[in-house]
């Protein structure tokens, strides 16, 4: 059971450059999440999608876009990177409020790096 | 709003002492508390969580926390400290069973077990 699969594991990017970090989740669950991991900053939610078809804000969304292809995926696009983006992002899902106390499954990360 | 407080960046304890990893929380109504580990270059591992009922709550790997509503604490403890114990450790909280990605979470504690 792969749980939360996250691609790619690594990537480096120039400034201005795009890319898309994708994620799959296979456990049937309604709601997914993008964090961001800072040294020191513990973890910050980027967008998130209660459920298929919705996606909102979380505490750090600009320089992002999300989307929630299907039930089972989640994508995290920089359109233009910045330095400011070099990061670990990780990916995760839950229950949908009301089936579960919502605690979180988590990928196993991406590494960004942007020059 | 919601906040979570590890005051302490790391815990040094030596193996088979007892540990201690302090989290302190604020929030406008009922707090559901979660326990997360991360091991190097890994995503977060569920550990245990609280959401109503017996203070003390039991979780994986011999962890246990203890929710205490007057000093707004759930520290993480385990009687007797493996050097595989040995990782970074997330407090999260949010209110009630609303969407879980509201979670925030806490900094981070290194807890490092020493042989």
């Amino acid at each position: 059971n792969a749980g939360v699969t996250q691609t790619p594991k690594f990537q480096v990017l120039k400034t201005g450059q795009s890319m898309t970090l994708q994620c799959a989740q296979d456990m049937n669950h309604n709601s997914m999440y993008w964090y961001r991991q800072d040294p020191g900053m513990g973890l910050r939610l980027i967008y998130y999608s209660a459920s298929e078809g919705t996606t909102d804000k979380g505490e750090v969304p600009n320089g992002y876009n999300v989307s929630r292809l299907n039930k089972r995926e989640f994508s995290l696009r920089l359109e233009s990177a910045a330095p400011s983006q070099t990061s670990v992002y990780f990916c995760a899902s839950s229950e949908a409020p009301g089936v579960s106390t919502g605690e979180l499954f988590f990928g196993e990360g991406s590494r960004l790096t942007v020059l | 709003a919601q906040s979570v407080a590890q005051p302490e960046d790391q815990v040094n304890v030596a193996e088979g002492n007892p540990l201690t990893v302090k989290c302190t929380y604020s929030v406008s109504g009922n707090p559901y508390l979660f326990w997360y580990v991360q091991y190097p270059n890994r995503g977060l591992q569920f550990l245990l969580k609280y959401i109503t009922g017996d203070n003390l709550v039991k979780g994986s790997y011999g962890f246990e926390a203890e929710f205490n509503k007057s000093q707004t604490s759930f520290h993480l403890k385990k009687p007797s400290a493996l050097v595989s114990d040995s990782a970074l450790y997330f407090c999260a909280v949010r209110v009630g069973n609303t969407n879980a990605g509201k979670s925030t979470f806490g900094d981070g504690t290194t807890l490092t077990v020493k042989p």
